[in-house]
């Protein structure tokens, strides 16, 4: 089975500007999760996905959205990228009623 | 948004030493999972715990569920070094899909 894939691994942004990263889930999982870890600081819920809509959302701004497609895989949009908006961002899968998430690597994003 | 407080926030062992590290939070969860990160990758499961007063154990990791809810214990025996890595504990209110509160993590180096 596959796990949970992250494209691009490494992104670059001049603030300002709209970014989007990309998650395929694991096989078998229905719902998606997106956090956002901070250097040298642990992984911040950002929102989930179930059923192609938002099914829970942590204190993030608008300007972070999302959307989930019917194969189940996601994508997270940022706007008017700040500074602070630097980070690591991971997915990750899981399906209801299952044991878990499954997390993938990451996207590595810096905002210069 | 809300982190736990783990403490250490860092340890330097020696190869096969036993490793004790703790997380709490303000708040009550009713699961606590314990993670573990490797540069450049997701955090992968370890241990989950369902139960106040629960202890699990997997291979040389040893974790507790605390009587009052809001604390957990992960110990690490015989260290390797493998075990090089941060280690996140994770609150949660109900296991499965249920968005993940994350500590602030101990950073485990084990000195040649």
């Amino acid at each position: 089975e596959t796990g949970v894939t992250q494209s691009p691994t490494h992104l670059i942004k001049t603030r300002g500007q709209q970014v989007t990263l990309r998650c395929s889930s694991q096989s078998g999982h229905n719902t998606v999760s997106w956090y956002q870890q901070a250097l040298g600081q642990g992984p911040q819920f950002i929102f989930q996905y179930y059923r192609e809509e938002e099914n829970g959302r942590g204190n993030f701004p608008p300007r972070f959205s999302g959307l989930q497609f019917p194969n189940y895989s996601s994508e997270l949009n940022v706007n008017a990228l700040e500074l602070d908006d630097s980070a690591l961002y991971l997915c990750a899968s899981s399906s209801t009623g299952g044991y878990g998430y499954t997390f993938g690597s990451g996207t590595r994003l810096t905002v210069v | 948004g809300q982190q736990l407080n783990q403490s250490p926030q860092s340890m330097f062992i020696q190869e096969g030493e036993d490793v004790s590290m703790n997380c709490t939070s303000s708040s009550i969860f009713n699961t606590w999972l314990w993670y573990k990160q490797d540069p450049g990758e997701g955090p992968v499961l370890l241990i989950a715990l369902y139960k106040a007063g629960e202890l699990t154990s997997n291979g040389r990791l040893t974790a507790q569920f605390g009587i009052t809810r809001k604390d957990s214990f992960l110990n690490i025996s015989a260290s390797i070094p493998s075990d090089v890595g941060i280690y996140f504990c994770a609150g949660q209110n109900n296991f499965g899909n249920e968005k993940l509160t994350f500590g602030t993590g101990t950073r485990l180096t084990i000195i040649p």
